[in-house]
């Protein structure tokens, strides 16, 4: 079956950048999303890449895969306090919204001023 | 952008008792919404599928006759919690991809936080 796996805490100072990074074992995954979930609130996709690209950047964030190795990372640049949340990977199937998604166990970044 | 709203955002009842939780589209229509489970400082767990005018899927060990899941419309899905019990408290968060979205994206409710006493 499907495994997610992330580490649990990331501590960052405040105008570094964070990496945050996920393994997934499903090699058929054709869609990889992060998703940011602050305290108490519900889920917010921040950005996503298709498994045949292995690069995307959007303003402060980056987004790799080596799908040869099965890693996903994110990379926060410049990171603010706003940033602090827990940041979930994700993967799906086909990526037309009604397949399910499995989700990672959740990393939680933590902002140092 | 597009909008899922949840109703209640949080509840209190008894043991014994059952609790509708609403999850509702607000500007676009979804013939699948996504019923999710999140114990604290854990992963979403997906509990079941929502289909619009067909039953719902349930994943494997999530009792279909404890979490009735009905798709009333491409606007909303309830989940009720019947016979709720303190190992229900939990935070349910639904999802609703848009029926015109080709990319794959999901949009998340708030959720709603259950405590069972």
């Amino acid at each position: 079956g499907e495994d997610v796996e992330q580490s649990l805490f990331l501590s960052v100072r405040e105008g570094d950048s964070s990496v945050i990074n996920c393994t997934y074992t499903d090699s058929s995954s054709t869609y990889l999303y992060w998703y940011k979930q602050e305290p108490g609130a519900g889920l917010q996709l921040l950005t996503y890449i298709f498994s045949n690209m292995d690069m995307k950047q959007d303003q402060r964030l980056t987004v790799l895969l080596n799908k040869k190795d099965k890693h996903l990372s994110l990379r926060i640049a410049d990171t603010q306090t706003g940033d602090s949340a827990i940041y979930f990977c994700a993967e799906s199937m086909s990526g037309f919204g009604n397949e399910k998604l499995t989700f990672g166990t959740g990393t939680r970044l933590t902002i140092i001023p | 952008g597009a909008v899922v709203s949840q109703h209640p955002s949080w509840v209190i009842c008894k043991s014994g008792t059952s609790v509708k939780i609403e999850c509702r589209s607000l500007d676009f229509q979804a013939t699948t919404m996504f019923w999710y489970r999140q114990f604290p400082k854990q992963s979403l767990m997906l509990m079941a599928t929502s289909n619009e005018g067909s039953k719902a899927t349930y994943e494997q060990g999530v009792e279909k006759d404890k979490f009735l899941i009905n798709h009333a419309s491409l606007t909303l899905s309830t989940l009720t919690v019947t016979s709720a019990h303190p190992e229900d408290s939990s935070f349910y968060i639904c999802s609703a991809p848009p029926r015109d979205r080709g990319k794959g994206e999901q949009f998340f409710g708030p959720g709603t936080r259950l405590t069972v006493l």
